[in-house]
C-alpha cells in the first residue's frame, strides 16, 4: 500500500497521560500536514513539515501538542497531559510539489479518546 | 478569516437522481480547491482537485466547478447510488502554500436504494 498510514487507529486514554502518534507520508511526499476533526466538523489545521522543519503551527497546537519530522520521513504528534477536550480524530495528510499544486493525500486517522 | 459554508448540511435522495452539493468561502481568493469524500470514522479521500488555472474537473459521475469571482464551488454528482452516501467536504487554499487549506464542515449524503 503506497497510501498515507498512521497507527494506532484508535488510542483510548486517561486524563493527564501522555500519547503519541505517527504518520507515514507518501514516500516521495516532501509535505506533511497534522489536522484535527472533531465530530460534525471539517479539519482544522494543526502544524505542517517541509522535509524535516517544521514550518507552520496553528494556534489551536498548545504547548501541550508537540509534533516531529526528524528525517524528512515519517512523523509523531505528541500530546502530553491529555485533557477530555483532545477527544477528537487526528488526521494526517502528504503533498508533494512537484506538479506545482499542493493536493493533499489523507490517512485514515488516529481517533483519540480521553477518558 | 477565511471561513467556508456547505450546503445542505445534509442531504437524502432515492437512487438515481442527480444532485449538486454546494460550497462558499467567504474570501473568493481561492489558487485551489478540493473536494474530499469521508466515510463515518474514516480518513478523507480526495475527489478532485480544481488548480489556479481551472474553472472545473470531472471525474466518472462527478463534476466540480469553481467561480473564483464569487468563491463558489459545487459538486454534481450524476445518477447516485447508495454507495455514494458519506459526507462529502471541500477545502479552498488561497495561495498553494498547503498549510492554508481551510475545510468546510461538510454535506452528509444518504443515497436511498
Amino acid at each position: 500500500d503506497t497510501g498515507v498510514s498512521q497507527d494506532p487507529r484508535h488510542k483510548i486514554t486517561k486524563r493527564g497521560q501522555n500519547v503519541t502518534f505517527r504518520c507515514d507520508p507518501i514516500s516521495e511526499h516532501n509535505r506533511l500536514y497534522w489536522y484535527r476533526q472533531t465530530l460534525g466538523q471539517g479539519p482544522e489545521f494543526l502544524t505542517y513539515f517541509q522535509n524535516e522543519a517544521q514550518l507552520e503551527k496553528s494556534r489551536l497546537l498548545s504547548d501541550r501538542f508537540s509534533a516531529e519530522r526528524p528525517k524528512g520521513s515519517f512523523s509523531t504528534l505528541e500530546i502530553q497531559r491529555t485533557e477530555q477536550g483532545d477527544s477528537a480524530m487526528y488526521l494526517c495528510a502528504s503533498s508533494s510539489r512537484d506538479r506545482d499544486v499542493d493536493e493533499q493525500f489523507f490517512g485514515p486517522g488516529t481517533r483519540l479518546t480521553v477518558l | 478569516k477565511q471561513e467556508v459554508t456547505q450546503i445542505p448540511a445534509a442531504l437524502s435522495v432515492p437512487e438515481g437522481e442527480n444532485l449538486v452539493l454546494n460550497c462558499s468561502f467567504t474570501d473568493s481568493a481561492i489558487y485551489n480547491l478540493q473536494w474530499f469524500r469521508q466515510d463515518p470514522g474514516k480518513g478523507l479521500t480526495s475527489l478532485l482537485l480544481i488548480q489556479s488555472s481551472q474553472r472545473e474537473q470531472t471525474s466518472g459521475r462527478l463534476n466540480a466547478s469553481l467561480d473564483k469571482s464569487s468563491g463558489r464551488s459545487t459538486l454534481y454528482i450524476a445518477a447516485s447510488q447508495p454507495g455514494d452516501s458519506a459526507t462529502y467536504l471541500c477545502a479552498g487554499d488561497p495561495y498553494n502554500y498547503g498549510q492554508n487549506f481551510v475545510f468546510g464542515p461538510g454535506t452528509r449524503l444518504s443515497v436511498l436504494p
